[in-house]
């Protein structure tokens, strides 16, 4: 079974530029979830997606940030304009409740620095 | 929301030494999971442990949900243990997202 792909691994922009990443999660998992890591620090939420409707984004800075995800499946999170503040890895996660076991799974993430 | 302390927040050992790492939270969970954070930054999944005790090779697990907390047992540990260790908790609020610990670094030593 493939795991929960991110791409790309790697950015560096510079302040004030836009950002994207995108993520496919396991194949038949409704519920996929974006968190942020800072350096140092454990994943903090930013949003979560049941199918393609949005269940919790109270922790996503929407003046900078959005997110979407077209027809339940792959999703894509943007920044702009990108501050210092946003360099971590953005790590995109998938599970599937509806077995009783929220387990969830995480992608490799996404690492940016904002120079 | 719900709080989720991990300790130590290091932990330097010798190789072939076993260790234990604690999670407390603070509220009733309806998932708990544990995570080694590898050092290239992959999260992989440990346990998927709310109640009970389980055990997987050199690694087990026990969580005591009426009491809070979580256990991470570590024996006979290598090199490759190395890295951070996650606990995240899924608040019994209804609310899926994991809420996540600052882990514990874990280096062991040849």
């Amino acid at each position: 079974e493939a795991g929960v792909a991110q791409s790309p691994r790697y950015k560096i922009i510079e302040k004030r530029q836009s950002v994207a990443f995108w993520c496919n999660p396991i194949s038949g998992h409704a519920t996929l979830y974006w968190y942020q890591q800072i350096l140092g620090q454990g994943p903090k939420l930013l949003i979560q997606f049941q199918n393609n409707g949005v269940v919790d984004d109270s922790q996503l800075p929407k003046d900078r940030f959005s997110a979407e995800r077209l027809k339940g499946v792959d999703s894509t999170l943007k920044i702009q304009p990108a501050k210092l503040e946003d360099s971590a890895v953005y790590l995109c996660a998938s599970s599937t409740p509806g077995t009783g076991r929220n387990i969830q799974y995480f992608g490799a993430g996404t690492r940016l620095s904002v120079l | 929301g719900i709080q989720v302390e991990q300790s130590p927040p290091d932990l330097i050992l010798q190789e072939g030494a076993n260790s234990t790492l604690r999670c407390n939270f603070s509220d009733s969970v309806n998932n708990l999971q544990w995570f080694h954070q590898n050092p290239w930054g992959q999260l992989i999944n440990l346990f998927y442990i709310p109640s009970g005790t389980k055990q997987n090779g050199r690694l087990s697990a026990t969580t005591v949900a009426t009491e809070r907390y979580s256990l991470l047992y570590i024996s006979s540990s290598q090199t490759t243990d190395s890295g951070v260790y996650f606990c995240a908790v899924e608040a019994g609020t209804g609310r899926r997202a994991l809420t996540f610990g600052s882990g514990t670094r874990l280096q062991v030593q040849p």
